[in-house]
């Protein structure tokens, strides 16, 4: 099984911050089959990116994903309230489709 | 827009079988693309379970494989989710989910709360 290693597991930022969060694999993701989650409290996660850099119709520019192989990035050029939330890396390179344990982005 | 909602009871007790229906409107299933079930225990990280396409062909989570049924019914536009012989283990949100092209997904139901205890 393919593992996914998220870090840190929580940040404290400041709105107006850039913020790099790493989502790195056991072994290569499948042709960079790697797809990135929003998730807020209560809330379903919220599709971001997916093929490592595509962004979703409607998700701000701000957001942008980046990598290959085993190591991937979700950056987020300058932080607004609203993006204070967990995120989750997916990989859907191989079976079983695997998620990372989640970074949480918190207000400093 | 398409939107997905989960129904089905929120306790199950140890042993029995937990069951899930996902009614979907503004797409009929039978169109296309892969429906499908995804958990999350409380306070943890998210799980695929499986899914299904309108003509049946199933793929599950082999960790769940013999424990976990995905059917489908076209005409209710309905697709549900079997998970037998639970434990507390299985206490988790679960999410019914529509697939995008691969296995990421594009939508997501509002996810319902399943608790397993007697």
């Amino acid at each position: 099984e393919l593992v996914l290693t998220q870090s840190p597991g929580t940040l404290s930022l400041s709105p107006g911050e850039r913020v790099t969060l790493s989502c790195r694999a056991s072994q290569s993701v499948s042709n960079n089959y790697l797809a990135w989650y929003q998730q807020k409290p209560g809330q379903a996660p919220r599709l971001l990116v997916y093929g490592a850099s595509t962004r979703v119709i409607g998700i701000p520019d701000r957001f942008s994903g980046s990598g290959s192989g085993t190591d991937f990035t979700l950056t987020i050029s300058r932080l607004e309230p609203e993006d204070f939330a967990v995120y989750y890396c997916q990989q859907y390179g191989s079976s079983p489709y695997t998620f990372g344990q989640g970074t949480k982005l918190e207000i400093k | 827009q398409v939107q997905l909602q989960e129904s089905g009871p929120g306790l199950v007790k140890p042993s029995e079988t937990l069951s899930l229906t996902c009614t979907v409107s503004g797409y009929p299933i039978s169109s296309g693309y892969y429906w499908g079930w995804i958990r999350q225990p409380p306070g943890k990280g998210l799980e695929w379970i499986g899914t299904i396409y309108h003509s049946g062909s199933t793929y599950y989570n082999p960790s769940l494989q013999s424990r976990a049924t995905i059917s489908v019914d076209t005409s209710k536009n309905q697709f549900s989710l079997k998970l037998s012989s639970v434990t507390a283990a299985d206490t988790a949100v679960y999410y019914c989910v529509r697939r995008g092209a691969f296995y990421y997904v594009a939508y997501w139901g509002q996810g319902t709360l399943v608790t397993v205890s007697s």
